[in-house]
């Protein structure tokens, strides 16, 4: 079955740290995989999207590794900001029918 | 990136009432666009994918009587709950993307509250 999983659920660090959140999944064949930023209340913001050749793509402050082997994803957040505080998901797309796989995403807050 | 604007952005309705929500693709053709609906706390579920022409593909469990998705043309998709019940109350988030495996870009989603 395709499955996304993200870890941790959710995450608070003080303002200016760097935080990596997790994705592993099993969505097969794969795709491509994408990380979103969703702010409370709005639409789900692209932040990086990865082919099976890419290992990391950079965003800004943001940097997303994948490791097409071992079905692993990270989403690297350096110096952090309060404008950061948001839910982060990763999406799988199967490379089949092109079907998007949601994880349940990790609630971030950046505290002062 | 391209633009997927989304109206209205919150509506409160009676109960027993229909709701439109609209989706355009505003700077390219949406041959497919995604309706999703996203309850507190809660991860994004996809409820249906239409694609321009043809009826819309609904996942399990939603009910396409209730939640009819119209997409007549390659900018613009509809989302009428019909009936609507305070249970129906959610956030609405709608997807277009212009063909297999290009990126889907989402509208800024609808809240909606029904009493």
């Amino acid at each position: 079955k395709n499955q996304v999983e993200q870890s941790p659920q959710s995450l608070i660090i003080l303002e200016g740290k760097n935080c990596t959140l997790q994705c592993n999944y099993t969505v097969s064949p794969f795709s491509n995989l994408r990380w979103y930023k969703q702010d409370t209340g709005r639409g789900p913001v692209s932040l990086t999207i990865m082919t099976f050749s890419e290992n990391t793509k950079s965003n800004g402050r943001y940097t997303a590794t994948l490791d097409a082997d071992t079905k692993q994803s990270s989403l690297h957040i350096t110096a952090s900001q309060l404008s950061d505080s948001a839910s982060y998901i990763c999406v799988v797309s199967d490379g089949s029918n092109y079907q998007l796989i949601w994880g349940a995403g990790t609630k971030l807050i950046i505290k002062p | 990136g391209a633009v997927v604007s989304q109206h209205p952005s919150w509506v409160i309705c009676k109960s027993g009432t229909s709701v439109k929500i609209e989706c355009r693709s505003l700077d390219f053709q949406a041959t497919t666009m995604f309706w999703y609906r996203q309850f507190p706390k809660q991860s994004l579920m996809l409820m249906a994918t239409s694609n321009e022409g043809s009826k819309a593909t609904y996942e399990q469990g939603v009910e396409k009587d209730k939640f009819l998705i119209n997409h007549a043309s390659l900018t613009l998709s509809t989302l009428t709950v019909t009936s609507a019940h305070p249970e129906d109350s959610s956030f609405y988030i709608c997807s277009a993307r212009a063909s297999l495996n290009t990126e889907a870009f989402f509208g800024q989603g609808t809240r909606l509250t029904v009493v």
